[in-house]
């Protein structure tokens, strides 16, 4: 059974505070990983897609990296906003194509 | 762009009925739609692969029988619950993929779903 754990399960930071989650998956046969931010009464919006070992991305004050030999993401974000609050999805994909969730980090920014 | 509709996005019916829930793409062409089922403080489980034509491919223990995937367009897919009890009630979603290599899945709002 593939397994994907992230942590922390939820976060409480402070408006302005950086912050960051892991997403740990298996080593082994690994073909993308995702990210998603799911709100509250909508639907999950992509965040990134990331193939390569060593991978960053980055879109505006969030970032991500990628160790698929040691099998972890980190998501990253500067200056946490409270429109940051969200639950944050990570999905491990292998070469089935079908995607794998973890049971998310939910983040509360306090303003 | 890339915008997936899923409909109802609340429904609450007695033991015994049939549910229908529909996701659609409205801006693309979805050659691959999935079901998804979540339970409380528990991650996404897919459930199911729908490719446009054909049957729609099961996870193990999802019974094919009880949720009836219909994917009859490249942008609408069905999924039925079929006499469905208090142990079916959930939060199902839907996500459309474009085909493209490397690209996220596009995912509808989710439909809850209680059974009394």
């Amino acid at each position: 059974i593939l397994n994907v754990e992230q942590s922390p399960q939820s976060l409480h930071v402070q408006e302005g505070d950086s912050t960051n989650f892991t997403c740990s998956f298996p080593s082994s046969n690994f073909y993308a990983l995702h990210w998603y931010r799911w709100e509250t009464a909508k639907s999950p919006e992509a965040l990134f897609v990331m193939t390569l070992n060593g991978d960053e991305k980055k879109k505006g004050r969030i970032s991500a990296t990628l160790n698929t030999k040691e099998g972890y993401s980190y998501l990253y974000i500067k200056g946490s906003q409270p429109e940051d609050s969200a639950t944050y999805l990570c999905a491990f994909m292998d070469s089935s194509y079908k995607l794998i969730f973890g049971s998310g980090t939910r983040l509360l920014v306090r303003p | 762009g890339a915008v997936v509709s899923q409909h109802p996005s609340r429904v609450i019916c007695k033991s015994g009925t049939s549910v229908k829930i529909e996701c659609r793409s409205l801006d693309f062409q979805a050659t691959t739609m999935f079901w998804y089922r979540q339970f409380p403080k528990q991650s996404l489980m897919l459930m199911a692969t729908s490719n446009e034509g054909s049957k729609a491919t099961y996870e193990q223990g999802v019974e094919k029988d009880k949720f009836l995937i219909n994917h009859a367009s490249l942008t609408l897919s069905t999924l039925t619950v079929t006499s469905a009890h208090p142990e079916d009630s959930s939060f199902y979603i839907c996500s459309a993929d474009t085909g493209t290599d490397n690209q996220p899945q596009h995912f509808g709002d989710g439909t809850r779903l209680s059974i009394l």
